[in-house]
């Protein structure tokens, strides 16, 4: 069966800090995967998703940045932080052939 | 932005069947509806997905309009565990490049 990790769970980080979150699935092959953001109160936005290794698409400006080394590994990096980068960072992935998205369980990052 | 409408908030008594509504006039031929939920603190759930008919599983049944310009989510039997926001997305994800974009949902509140 298929799982995502995602890690670490929670995060304090002063600003101006660099970031990096890392996410992998295990189970299968060429998954396509994404990296949301949710914002207190607020609903998930869509930060990057990549349908294959170093092919990452952007969905809204920031000092955030994605990168894909490996088949199923997602990295979120950011070189400094700001705080209203603070938010909850999920990770997803989707197979090629079905319908559904699978997302891990996120990480609650929060800048000070 | 997201392509549908949801109410922002419902409620219903738990053991009763919560019918959640969404509408999503400008959906295009090839786009499926995706129903998710996500409980507080936790990554988004997927619940059920559908073309033009109606679906069913374990969790819910989907029902789409003939015109496919609306649906309804029903949770046959509503406990107090299925307090959440519940999310309407039209999206055709097995489409390269395509990622399910979330809007405000719907919260809906079980109580006893």
């Amino acid at each position: 069966s298929q799982t995502i990790h995602q890690w670490p769970a929670t995060l304090v980080q002063p600003v101006g800090s660099p970031l990096s979150l890392e996410c992998t699935v295990e189970g299968t092959s060429n998954p396509n995967l994404y990296w949301y953001r949710q914002a207190a109160g607020r609903g998930l936005q869509l930060l990057f998703y990549s349908v294959g290794i170093g092919q990452i698409s952007s969905e809204v400006p920031q000092n955030l940045s994605a990168s894909r080394p490996q088949d199923r590994q997602f990295i979120l990096s950011s070189k400094k932080l700001l705080l209203s980068d603070s938010g909850f960072y999920l990770c997803a992935w989707s197979p090629g052939t079905r319908a559904e998205a699978f997302f891990g369980q996120g990480t609650r990052l929060t800048v000070v | 932005d997201a392509k549908t409408t949801q109410p922002p908030s419902m409620d219903c008594a738990e053991g009763r069947a919560a019918n959640l509504p969404c509408n999503h006039s400008t959906i295009s031929g090839n786009e499926y509806v995706y129903w998710y939920r996500q409980i507080h603190s936790q990554g988004p759930q997927y619940i059920i997905h559908g073309l033009k008919n109606n679906e069913t599983n374990e969790m819910a049944s989907l029902i789409i309009t003939e015109d496919r310009k609306s649906s309804t989510l029903i949770l046959p039997h509503a406990t107090l565990r299925d307090t959440a926001v519940y999310y309407c997305i039209v999206s055709n994800i097995n489409q390269a490049g395509t990622a399910l974009i979330f809007g405000k949902g719907t919260t809906l509140s079980v109580s006893s």
